[in-house]
């Protein structure tokens, strides 16, 4: 089993519409995860982050966390074209809270198309 | 305030050649990260270094990769006697030791992309 597992994709949704990412992971002890995003050729750069379970929301983006069952997902509301890239799933593991690496998924692509 | 800095951005080597990877952390930044990424994968850990200490190399592969965090200048991914296999993109990131806007963020380099013929 993975670390860090991502829904295949791609995922592709027409603009406006919710698109709805998961993400589950393995360690159980895991503390904080993080959801970036990153285009083609360019660096990942951090868009939500989340620490206790249930939701948080900032802008169009809502982080949901459920460690009960080991869940974390994104919802990106009024998808837009430039919404399009690859979202990875990051989990920082037990022990480690203000540093320390993360464990990324394998990525999903997104594809939002006019 | 300049992000964490990589180079070069794309490098070419022939098999058998060495291939030098440098990353310079954010300023105030004491930690660095080296993940790699094949085509259409994600990031994979390789190693996280402190100043002079490696902390963490459990992802790095056993033979011909090694990595520095020196007391002055950048961190170094060094790969020996390149292989097709190790062609991909390798990201750097860094973090501080404590506190920021977010509590365990990591701020990623534009990456070296290598190339090995």
């Amino acid at each position: 089993q993975k670390e860090v597992e991502q829904n295949s994709g791609p995922l592709s949704v027409p603009e406006g519409a919710i698109a709805s990412l998961n993400c589950t992971y393995s360690d159980r002890g895991s503390q904080s995860f993080f959801w970036y995003r990153q285009y083609s050729g360019k660096s990942p750069e951090l868009i939500m982050f989340i620490y206790s379970n249930g939701d948080k929301e900032d802008g169009r983006f809502t982080a949901q966390l459920n460690k009960a069952s080991q869940y974390v997902s994104l919802l990106i509301r009024d998808s837009q074209p430039s919404d399009s890239a690859t979202y990875l799933c990051a989990v920082r593991n037990a022990g480690g809270t203000s540093y320390g690496k993360l464990t990324f998924g394998q990525g999903t692509i997104l594809t939002v198309h006019p | 305030n300049a992000g964490v800095m990589q180079n070069p951005r794309h490098l070419v080597r022939r098999r058998g050649q060495e291939a030098r990877l440098r990353c310079s952390p954010m300023k105030g930044h004491s930690h660095v990260y080296w993940y790699r990424q094949l085509p259409e994968e994600g990031l994979k850990f390789m190693v996280y270094l402190q100043k002079e200490n490696i902390i963490d190399e459990s992802g790095m592969p056993k033979e011909r990769f090694s990595a520095e965090f020196p007391k002055e200048g950048p961190s170094i991914l060094r790969i020996q006697q390149v292989v097709r296999g190790d062609s991909a993109a390798y990201f750097c990131a860094s973090s501080p030791l404590l506190g920021g806007a977010v509590p365990g963020e990591l701020f990623f380099g534009e990456g070296s992309r290598l190339t090995v013929l």
